[in-house]
């Protein structure tokens, strides 16, 4: 079955440095990948949709600049959460799409937390 | 945009019970979709609805794709303690193969033994 790779599943970092995801589609390629943010007892909220060979699209609200998302192959998404700071802990995820019947793999998500 | 109303927003039921949750949206979806998720894990796909009128089946789960392409509904039967989580809808925004998805607040369910 589709498996969807997402690494450091948890990361502890200092306020103000960067932390870099990453998100990998193992047994298939995936076109369009999706990241998401998740506080706790709250939804996902879809942050941006990224597209292989070119710029992701960001949903209102979330600053392309300190969210930096790379799609550079069909298997592999990043997102680096620069200059962080404590508001920015929460539950990263990524999602893969794999087409109709497939649809959408998830990540098993990355707990970040600024300190 | 579009946002989804899921209800209930928590249940503490009885292993053994049935349970039944659902979607509502203001704007019409072409893909209904629902998922568990455990503490500290991605969200799992449990079942996909694609038709409106559809209602597909995985083993205790039964889901239902609303005629008016609004709402869908999710029954768990016989629920037993592994079946506690926090369960998602989603909608498909768009026609196309890769449209975004729209999560509902959740439903977190509880069962006791």
């Amino acid at each position: 079955g589709a498996v969807v790779s997402q690494h450091p599943s948890w990361v502890i970092c200092k306020s103000g440095t960067s932390v870099k995801i990453e998100c990998r589609s193992l047994d298939f390629q995936a076109t369009t990948m999706f990241w998401y943010r998740q506080f706790p007892k709250q939804s996902l909220m879809l942050m941006a949709t990224s597209n292989e060979g070119s710029k992701a699209t960001y949903e209102q609200g979330v600053e392309k600049d300190k969210f930096l998302i790379n799609h550079a192959s069909l298997t592999l998404s990043t997102l680096t959460v620069t200059s962080a700071h404590p508001e920015d802990s929460s539950f990263y995820i990524c999602s893969a799409h794999r087409g109709l019947i497939y649809g959408y793999t998830f990540g098993s998500g990355t707990r970040l937390t600024v300190v | 945009g579009q946002q989804l109303n899921q209800s209930p927003q928590s249940m503490f039921i009885q292993e053994g019970e049935d349970v039944s949750m659902n979607c509502t949206s203001s704007s019409i979806f072409n893909t209904w979709l629902w998922y568990k998720q455990d503490p500290g894990e991605g969200p799992v796909l449990l079942i996909a609805l694609y038709k409106a009128g559809e209602l597909t089946s995985n083993g205790r789960l039964t889901a239902q794709f609303g005629i008016t392409r609004k709402d869908s509904f999710l029954n768990i039967s016989a629920s037993i303690p592994s079946d506690v989580g926090i369960y998602f809808c989603a909608g498909r925004e768009g026609s196309g193969n890769t449209g975004k998805l729209i999560f509902g607040q959740g439903t977190t369910l509880q069962v006791k033994p």
